[in-house]
């Protein structure tokens, strides 16, 4: 069993839905936990990082981390277009390692 | 210009060869990372160096080698390229301490036939 869980999808939603990306994780020591975001052909980029327990948000972006269940959740509002790409979730483990889940490619249809 | 380059950015080869991907940063990071990426598996950390003299070997170590030429020369080896090594790989970099943000460069597809 991988440390971070994602599901793959695809998932393909009609702009303006509200997106919802979900990751579990399996070690509890570590509470620093990061989304990126890749676009097709790009390098993944840093979107939105949290820590420990609850929400974060920015703009149309919430983050959020529910210790007791170990799940970490991406929500985006009002979806666009530009926001089709691969979500990864990321977990800062030891010695500033990343732990990566599998990515999820989504695709907001106009 | 790009803080994060890699090179070449696409290259085929064949089973047996020996192939060396390279990435360079121009952002002053100490820290570089290689890693793989699978179409289901996501990332997977091949090799990390925390400076010049210090390299440590990732999750998926094995068919690889690394070499940290400066601070901000960081070189993946395939010795004798095997077809399950075909993938995309990203270099990565990142400050000591600080928040974990890593940057990445744009990748390098490899196929190995």
């Amino acid at each position: 069993q991988k440390e971070v869980e994602q599901d793959p999808g695809p998932l393909s939603v009609p702009e303006g839905a509200i997106v919802s990306l979900n990751c579990t994780y399996s070690n509890s020591a570590f509470q620093y936990f990061m989304w990126y975001r890749q676009y097709s052909r790009k390098g993944p980029e840093l979107l939105m990082y949290t820590y420990s327990s609850g929400n974060k948000e920015d703009g149309r972006f919430t983050a959020q981390v529910d210790k007791s269940s170990k799940y970490i959740s991406l929500f985006i509002r009002d979806s666009q277009p530009s926001d089709s790409a691969t979500y990864l979730c990321a977990q800062a483990g030891g010695a500033q390692k990343l732990v990566f889940g599998q990515g999820t490619r989504l695709t907001i249809n106009p | 210009d790009a803080d994060v380059t890699q090179t070449p950015r696409n290259r085929i080869t064949k089973t047996g060869k020996r192939i060396m991907l390279e990435c360079s940063q121009t952002k002053g990071h100490d820290r570089m990372y290689w890693y793989r990426q699978d179409p289901g598996l996501g990332l997977q950390l091949i090799y990390y160096s925390f400076d010049v003299k210090d390299i440590n070997k990732g999750e998926i170590s094995d068919g690889y080698s690394v070499s940290r030429q400066a601070q901000a020369k960081f070189s993946l080896s395939l010795e004798s390229a095997i077809p399950n090594q075909t993938a995309l790989y990203f270099c990565a970099t990142s400050t000591a301490g600080g928040d974990n943000e890593q940057f990445f460069g744009p990748g390098t597809r490899l196929t190995v036939l």
